[in-house]
Protein backbone atom coordinates (compact mmCIF):
# COMPACT_ATOMS: atom_id res chain seq x y z
CA UNK A 1 0.00 0.00 0.00
CA UNK A 2 1.42 3.27 -1.30
CA UNK A 3 2.06 6.00 1.83
CA UNK A 4 1.56 9.65 2.14
CA UNK A 5 3.37 11.19 -0.95
CA UNK A 6 4.66 15.11 -1.31
CA UNK A 7 5.69 16.69 -4.19
CA UNK A 8 8.03 18.97 -5.08
CA UNK A 9 10.32 17.20 -2.96
CA UNK A 10 12.44 20.30 -2.72
CA UNK A 11 11.27 24.05 -4.03
CA UNK A 12 13.43 26.91 -4.15
CA UNK A 13 11.61 30.65 -4.68
CA UNK A 14 12.42 34.31 -3.72
CA UNK A 15 10.92 36.19 -1.10
CA UNK A 16 7.51 37.82 -2.04
CA UNK A 17 7.07 35.04 -4.56
CA UNK A 18 4.09 32.16 -4.05
CA UNK A 19 4.22 28.53 -3.03
CA UNK A 20 2.56 25.71 -3.97
CA UNK A 21 2.82 22.13 -2.14
CA UNK A 22 0.97 19.42 -2.87
CA UNK A 23 0.11 16.28 -0.81
CA UNK A 24 -1.52 12.45 -1.56
CA UNK A 25 -3.11 10.89 1.22
CA UNK A 26 -2.92 7.00 1.60
CA UNK A 27 -5.67 5.28 -0.29
CA UNK A 28 -9.09 5.52 2.21
CA UNK A 29 -7.49 8.55 4.05
CA UNK A 30 -10.00 11.32 4.06
CA UNK A 31 -8.12 14.21 6.69
CA UNK A 32 -5.19 15.70 5.67
CA UNK A 33 -3.06 17.48 7.89
CA UNK A 34 -0.32 20.22 7.10
CA UNK A 35 2.78 20.91 9.62
CA UNK A 36 6.12 23.13 9.61
CA UNK A 37 9.14 22.07 10.90
CA UNK A 38 12.07 24.93 11.08
CA UNK A 39 15.09 24.42 11.24
CA UNK A 40 16.44 22.76 14.62
CA UNK A 41 12.82 23.13 15.46
CA UNK A 42 9.88 21.00 16.25
CA UNK A 43 6.61 20.30 14.32
CA UNK A 44 4.29 23.31 14.12
CA UNK A 45 0.35 22.47 13.38
CA UNK A 46 -0.69 24.30 10.23
CA UNK A 47 -3.96 23.17 8.94
CA UNK A 48 -6.07 20.15 8.90
CA UNK A 49 -8.38 19.44 6.19
CA UNK A 50 -11.32 16.97 6.47
CA UNK A 51 -13.80 15.99 3.64
CA UNK A 52 -12.83 18.75 1.53
CA UNK A 53 -13.55 21.77 4.66
CA UNK A 54 -10.99 23.08 6.77
CA UNK A 55 -11.30 21.58 10.41
CA UNK A 56 -8.28 23.63 12.22
CA UNK A 57 -5.74 26.11 12.00
CA UNK A 58 -2.53 26.55 13.35
CA UNK A 59 -1.22 29.57 14.73
CA UNK A 60 -0.04 30.93 11.42
CA UNK A 61 -0.89 34.12 9.43
CA UNK A 62 -3.66 34.38 6.41
CA UNK A 63 -1.10 33.79 3.75
CA UNK A 64 -0.66 30.14 4.82
CA UNK A 65 -3.35 28.53 3.34
CA UNK A 66 -4.61 24.87 1.62
CA UNK A 67 -7.74 23.29 0.32
CA UNK A 68 -8.45 19.83 -0.45
CA UNK A 69 -9.51 18.19 -3.19
CA UNK A 70 -12.74 15.66 -3.95
CA UNK A 71 -9.93 12.58 -4.46
CA UNK A 72 -8.81 13.86 -0.65
CA UNK A 73 -5.33 15.10 -2.33
CA UNK A 74 -4.16 18.85 -1.01
CA UNK A 75 -2.81 21.71 -1.16
CA UNK A 76 -0.93 23.87 0.72
CA UNK A 77 0.03 27.50 -0.30
CA UNK A 78 2.03 30.31 1.53
CA UNK A 79 1.77 33.29 -0.84
CA UNK A 80 3.88 36.59 0.34
CA UNK A 81 7.06 34.33 0.96
CA UNK A 82 9.33 35.27 3.71
CA UNK A 83 12.87 34.67 4.45
CA UNK A 84 11.85 32.63 7.51
CA UNK A 85 9.48 30.33 5.64
CA UNK A 86 11.85 28.40 4.98
CA UNK A 87 11.14 25.07 6.08
CA UNK A 88 10.48 21.20 5.75
CA UNK A 89 6.53 21.01 5.38
CA UNK A 90 4.97 18.12 6.26
CA UNK A 91 1.72 16.58 5.25
CA UNK A 92 -0.11 13.49 7.26
CA UNK A 93 -2.95 12.16 6.42
CA UNK A 94 -5.54 9.66 8.66
CA UNK A 95 -8.30 7.20 8.28
CA UNK A 96 -10.47 10.07 10.88
CA UNK A 97 -11.34 6.35 12.42
CA UNK A 98 -12.02 5.40 15.79
CA UNK A 99 -12.59 8.59 16.96
CA UNK A 100 -10.09 9.90 19.20
CA UNK A 101 -7.22 7.11 17.42
CA UNK A 102 -6.57 9.15 14.10
CA UNK A 103 -3.20 7.93 13.91
CA UNK A 104 -1.44 10.58 11.35
CA UNK A 105 0.96 8.78 8.98
CA UNK A 106 3.53 11.25 7.66
CA UNK A 107 4.91 11.99 4.04
CA UNK A 108 8.53 12.71 3.44
CA UNK A 109 8.27 16.45 3.49
CA UNK A 110 8.86 18.90 1.04
CA UNK A 111 12.10 21.17 1.51
CA UNK A 112 11.40 24.95 0.34
CA UNK A 113 14.02 27.33 0.56
CA UNK A 114 13.53 31.13 0.02
CA UNK A 115 16.07 33.26 -1.02
CA UNK B 1 2.06 23.96 24.18
CA UNK B 2 2.95 20.42 24.28
CA UNK B 3 0.82 18.29 27.21
CA UNK B 4 3.95 15.64 27.44
CA UNK B 5 7.85 16.39 28.72
CA UNK B 6 10.63 13.89 27.91
CA UNK B 7 14.35 13.87 28.67
CA UNK B 8 16.36 16.03 25.85
CA UNK B 9 18.50 13.34 25.51
CA UNK B 10 19.16 9.71 25.99
CA UNK B 11 22.34 7.23 25.09
CA UNK B 12 21.68 3.12 24.67
CA UNK B 13 23.78 0.86 23.84
CA UNK B 14 23.40 -0.78 20.76
CA UNK B 15 21.40 -4.28 21.69
CA UNK B 16 20.10 -3.57 24.76
CA UNK B 17 16.90 -1.96 25.13
CA UNK B 18 16.06 1.72 24.99
CA UNK B 19 13.23 2.72 27.66
CA UNK B 20 11.86 6.70 26.71
CA UNK B 21 9.87 8.39 29.85
CA UNK B 22 7.19 10.38 28.53
CA UNK B 23 4.87 12.63 31.04
CA UNK B 24 1.61 13.27 30.67
CA UNK B 25 0.22 14.52 34.29
CA UNK B 26 -2.69 16.60 32.41
CA UNK B 27 -3.69 14.29 30.16
CA UNK B 28 -7.69 13.69 29.89
CA UNK B 29 -9.33 10.61 30.28
CA UNK B 30 -10.01 10.44 26.56
CA UNK B 31 -7.03 11.31 24.77
CA UNK B 32 -4.65 8.69 23.70
CA UNK B 33 -0.37 8.65 23.94
CA UNK B 34 0.87 8.73 20.91
CA UNK B 35 4.99 7.62 19.81
CA UNK B 36 6.27 8.59 16.54
CA UNK B 37 9.82 9.12 16.05
CA UNK B 38 12.03 11.25 13.00
CA UNK B 39 15.00 10.42 11.47
CA UNK B 40 17.43 12.80 10.50
CA UNK B 41 14.56 14.98 8.76
CA UNK B 42 12.55 12.69 7.44
CA UNK B 43 8.78 12.45 7.92
CA UNK B 44 7.44 11.59 11.07
CA UNK B 45 7.01 7.35 11.68
CA UNK B 46 4.43 6.25 13.53
CA UNK B 47 5.47 3.67 16.39
CA UNK B 48 2.25 3.06 18.64
CA UNK B 49 -0.51 4.38 20.90
CA UNK B 50 -2.89 3.32 23.86
CA UNK B 51 -5.53 4.91 26.06
CA UNK B 52 -4.95 2.42 29.38
CA UNK B 53 -3.47 -0.92 28.81
CA UNK B 54 -0.02 -1.48 27.91
CA UNK B 55 0.57 -2.30 24.31
CA UNK B 56 3.01 -3.95 21.83
CA UNK B 57 3.51 -4.09 18.16
CA UNK B 58 6.43 -5.47 16.06
CA UNK B 59 8.35 -2.29 16.71
CA UNK B 60 8.09 -1.53 20.58
CA UNK B 61 5.90 -1.33 23.88
CA UNK B 62 4.16 1.31 25.57
CA UNK B 63 3.72 0.88 28.75
CA UNK B 64 1.10 3.04 30.82
CA UNK B 65 1.11 3.91 34.25
CA UNK B 66 -2.23 3.22 35.71
CA UNK B 67 -2.93 6.83 36.79
CA UNK B 68 -2.12 7.51 32.99
CA UNK B 69 0.19 10.54 34.12
CA UNK B 70 3.31 9.04 32.55
CA UNK B 71 4.50 5.86 29.76
CA UNK B 72 7.61 4.34 28.93
CA UNK B 73 8.06 3.55 25.07
CA UNK B 74 10.23 0.51 25.05
CA UNK B 75 12.60 -0.33 21.80
CA UNK B 76 13.34 -3.97 23.54
CA UNK B 77 16.76 -4.05 21.43
CA UNK B 78 18.18 -1.12 19.87
CA UNK B 79 20.08 -0.88 16.80
CA UNK B 80 21.69 1.43 15.40
CA UNK B 81 19.38 2.58 12.95
CA UNK B 82 17.00 3.51 15.62
CA UNK B 83 19.08 6.29 16.27
CA UNK B 84 16.26 9.30 16.23
CA UNK B 85 14.02 12.36 17.78
CA UNK B 86 11.29 10.34 19.95
CA UNK B 87 7.89 11.94 19.93
CA UNK B 88 5.66 11.43 22.45
CA UNK B 89 1.75 12.90 22.40
CA UNK B 90 -1.14 12.61 24.11
CA UNK B 91 -3.64 13.86 22.29
CA UNK B 92 -7.60 13.15 21.28
CA UNK B 93 -6.82 12.69 17.29
CA UNK B 94 -6.47 15.43 14.95
CA UNK B 95 -5.12 18.21 17.31
CA UNK B 96 -1.08 16.66 17.64
CA UNK B 97 0.97 19.11 19.36
CA UNK B 98 4.79 18.16 18.97
CA UNK B 99 7.04 18.79 21.87
CA UNK B 100 11.10 19.04 21.37
CA UNK B 101 11.08 15.13 21.65
CA UNK B 102 13.88 12.87 23.17
CA UNK B 103 16.91 12.52 21.00
CA UNK B 104 18.21 8.91 21.05
CA UNK B 105 21.14 8.17 20.55
CA UNK B 106 22.11 4.13 20.29
CA UNK B 107 25.61 3.50 20.42
CA UNK B 108 28.06 0.22 19.03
Amino acid sequence: EAGVTQSPTHLIKTRGQQATLRCSPISGHTSVYWYQQALGLGLQFLLWYDEGEERNRGNFPPRFSGRQFPNYSSELNVNALELEDSALYLCASSSGFPPGQETQYFGPGTRLLVL
Amino acid sequence: DAKTTQPTSMDCAEGRAANLPCNHSTISGNEYVYWYRQIHSQGPQYIIHGLKNNETNEMASLIITEDRKSSTLILPHATLRDTAVYYCIADYGQNFVFGPGTRLSVLP
